[in-house]
């Protein structure tokens, strides 16, 4: 059984490029969720997908966004880039958002 | 506004020594709280989750220890070895906020062999 796979590993960005990242969840699981890491500190909530809609969202800007597939696949886009965006992208699924299962993430580089 | 303090920052241990790590939370909804460990360039994988319905739960050398009244649970690796050197973050969630998690800022924990 594959766990939670991310697309790209690695991406690099100038400022003000927009970027789209991609997760697919755990077979069984309904719920994506995502969130970014900084260098050195925890992981911090963007928002959570479910049946295809946001259903929580972090003090995140709008200029990131997301989707999810009927799937259950998501993707995390992120417009006009700056460099504080630099940071470790993770994605995780759960069943109906109970424990969570995170992927390896995707590490976005923002020069 | 912090809502989940991790301590301590780091930690050096000697092998077959006693790991332990506390979190303190502010909101009394999480009912849910977690430990992950991360190695570097990999992504959290769960290591033992408790509800505040119970005040331990052992999974192998695992434990989380629960203080509902204090608002505190913590993590003990006992018989530590090299291979569990790696950051561990605890976290906190709620059922009324589909479980968004709410992270603690990590330890980075050496076992010296």
């Amino acid at each position: 059984d594959a766990g939670v796979t991310q697309s790209p590993t690695h991406l690099i960005k100038t400022r003000g490029q927009q970027v789209t990242l991609r997760c697919s969840p755990k077979s069984g699981h309904d719920t994506v969720s995502w969130y970014q890491q900084a260098l050195g500190q925890g992981p911090q909530f963007i928002f959570q997908y479910y049946e295809e809609e946001e259903r929580q969202r972090g003090n995140f800007p709008d200029r990131f966004s997301g989707h999810q597939f009927p799937n259950y696949s998501s993707e995390l886009n992120v417009n006009a880039l700056l460099l504080g965006d630099s940071a470790l992208y993770l994605c995780a699924s759960s069943p109906t958002g109970y424990t969570q299962y995170f992927g390896p993430g995707t590490r976005l580089t923002v020069l | 506004q912090q809502q989940v303090k991790q301590s301590p920052q780091s930690l050096i241990v000697q092998k077959g020594g006693i790991s332990i790590i506390n979190c303190a939370y502010e909101n009394t909804a999480f009912d849910y709280f977690p430990w992950y460990q991360q190695f570097p360039g990999k992504g959290p994988a769960l290591l033992i989750a408790i509800r505040p319905d119970v005040s331990e739960k052992k999974e192998g050398r695992f434990t989380i220890s629960f203080n509902k009244s204090a608002k505190q649970f913590s993590l003990h690796i006992m018989d530590s070895q090299p291979g569990d050197s790696a950051t561990y973050f605890c976290a906190a969630g709620s059922g009324g906020s589909n479980y968004k998690l709410t992270f603690g800022k990590g330890t980075l924990l050496t076992v010296n062999p």
